[in-house]
């Protein structure tokens, strides 16, 4: 058990260019959850995949904001034509299928987006 | 929908007092809660869990209650330590529908314990 493992740690980008971050989760987890994280906010959920179908996406997620998960393994999220208020900590999270009430995620160390 | 409430921060503490982190929910039904744990550069870490009503969540001398009465999931610790140091986030996964076990969090309590 490597972890979920995300890259890269940090991008700091101009405003208007896009951007991919790329999410490698556990291997036998087939769920995968997105969250974003501005600075002294909790996380808030963007998207979520059952291997490779994504099943819900949250109203942050504007149409600039596009999430794939090709194969049911790793996935990516991209974000097109970036603004200002982009700038936050975007978390991988990933955790096996199973209960009403899910199984534990564990979580990446995150994607850090600067956008000047 | 769902929501979580987290006590005001920041919080700070001298090593080995007891710390409590205030936590209240609203959502329908019985959802399950935890407590995750955000270390300086790091992602969250699954701290504990309760997934039903009086169920007691501990690990690392840490505790927290479901109390459905009250609507809460206090997390303490009797004796803190520096390396305690962190940010702590209450949250809670919905029951059925289109949860599809999606995390809602509180805004998170900055902790700093000094020798």
């Amino acid at each position: 058990d490597t972890g979920v493992s995300q890259n890269p740690r940090h991008k700091i980008t101009k405003r208007g260019q896009n951007v991919t971050f790329r999410c490698d989760p556990i291997s036998e987890h087939n769920r995968l959850y997105w969250y974003r994280q501005t600075l002294g906010q909790g996380p808030e959920f963007l998207t979520y995949f059952q291997n490779e179908a994504q099943l819900e996406k949250s109203r942050l997620l504007s149409d600039r904001f596009s999430a794939e998960r090709p194969k049911g393994s790793f996935s990516t999220l991209e974000i097109q034509r970036t603004e200002q208020g982009d700038s936050a900590m975007y978390l991988c999270a990933s955790s096996l299928a199973g209960g009403a009430r899910g199984q534990p995620q564990h979580f990446g160390d995150g994607t850090r987006l600067s956008i000047l | 929908g769902n929501s979580v409430t987290q006590m005001e921060g920041p919080v700070t503490l001298s090593e080995e007092a007891f710390l409590t982190i205030n936590c209240t929910y609203t959502a329908t039904g019985y959802p399950s809660l935890f407590w995750y744990v955000q270390y300086p550069g790091e992602g969250l870490q699954l701290l504990l869990k309760a997934t039903k009503a009086d169920d007691k969540g501990s690990n690392k001398g840490f505790e927290a209650t479901y109390r459905k009465e009250t609507t809460s999931f206090h997390l303490e610790k009797g004796s803190v330590q520096v390396s305690d140091s962190a940010v702590y986030f209450c949250a809670l996964v919905g029951v059925g529908g289109t949860s599809y076990g999606k995390l809602t969090f509180g805004q998170g309590t900055i902790l700093t314990v000094h020798p």
